[in-house]
């Protein structure tokens, strides 16, 4: 069965604090891996997709990067208005579904 | 392009009670889906679609009821609603399936049911 954990639950971070976020997955033979962003009462925002092992995409403040059994987000120097949930999810090959991890609150104090 | 649309934001129902959420995009997307959110877990997949008139069911399909006449719309059906249902509700959309490519979120629709 597909499986992505996501950790820390929760991150609380001061300003310019860089720190990472961990998406550990099993999956029989990987499509692609997610990441979103989720403010609260909204939904989903896509940020990167990954393919395949060693990739790694960026964009402003983060950057993530994957491997065989994992995917990282890299939070460098972040700013309160990086404070969201962030969503792991993994797409099997042969399949057409996500599967979600339960995702990681990110706070960032000023 | 407003993207993907959602109706109503919030809801309650009455135990019993039966409703349908919608759903519509404006950006021609083939696959749509919809999810539940529940705290301390993760999106769950209740239905999806790969195109009009073609659908299919999720992790969750369990009380729930879809149809897909229109690539535009893709409402979601609660027939006899319990408070097991009660969670936030999201439809996707993605141009291609949704491993291959991102999938865009609608708003989420609040649903209590007492």
């Amino acid at each position: 069965e597909d499986q992505v954990t996501q950790s820390p639950e929760a991150l609380r971070l001061q300003e310019g604090e860089s720190s990472s976020l961990n998406c550990s997955y099993t999956v029989s033979g990987l499509r692609g891996l997610f990441w979103y962003r989720q403010d609260p009462g909204k939904g989903p925002e896509f940020l990167f997709t990954l393919y395949s092992a060693g990739e790694e995409k960026e964009k402003e403040r983060l950057k993530a990067t994957l491997t065989k059994k994992e995917s990282f987000l890299h939070i460098t120097a972040p700013k309160p208005e990086d404070s969201a949930t962030y969503l792991c999810a993994l797409c099997a090959g042969g399949s057409e579904k996500l599967v979600f991890g339960k995702g990681t609150k990110l706070t960032v104090n000023p | 392009n407003a993207g993907v649309t959602q109706t109503p934001k919030f809801q309650v129902l009455k135990t019993g009670q039966s409703m349908t959420l919608q759903c519509a995009q404006d950006m021609n997307h083939e696959y749509m889906s919809w999810y539940r959110q529940d705290p301390g877990m993760g999106l769950r997949l209740i239905h999806y679609s790969v195109g009009a008139g073609i659908t299919d069911q999720g992790e969750v399909p369990n009380g729930y009821n879809v149809s897909r006449s229109t690539t535009e719309d893709f409402p979601l059906r609660l027939l006899s609603a319990a408070p097991s249902q009660t969670s936030v509700y999201f439809c996707a959309s993605s141009y291609s399936p949704p491993g291959v490519t991102e999938a865009f979120f609608g708003q989420g629709t609040r649903l209590t049911v007492v």
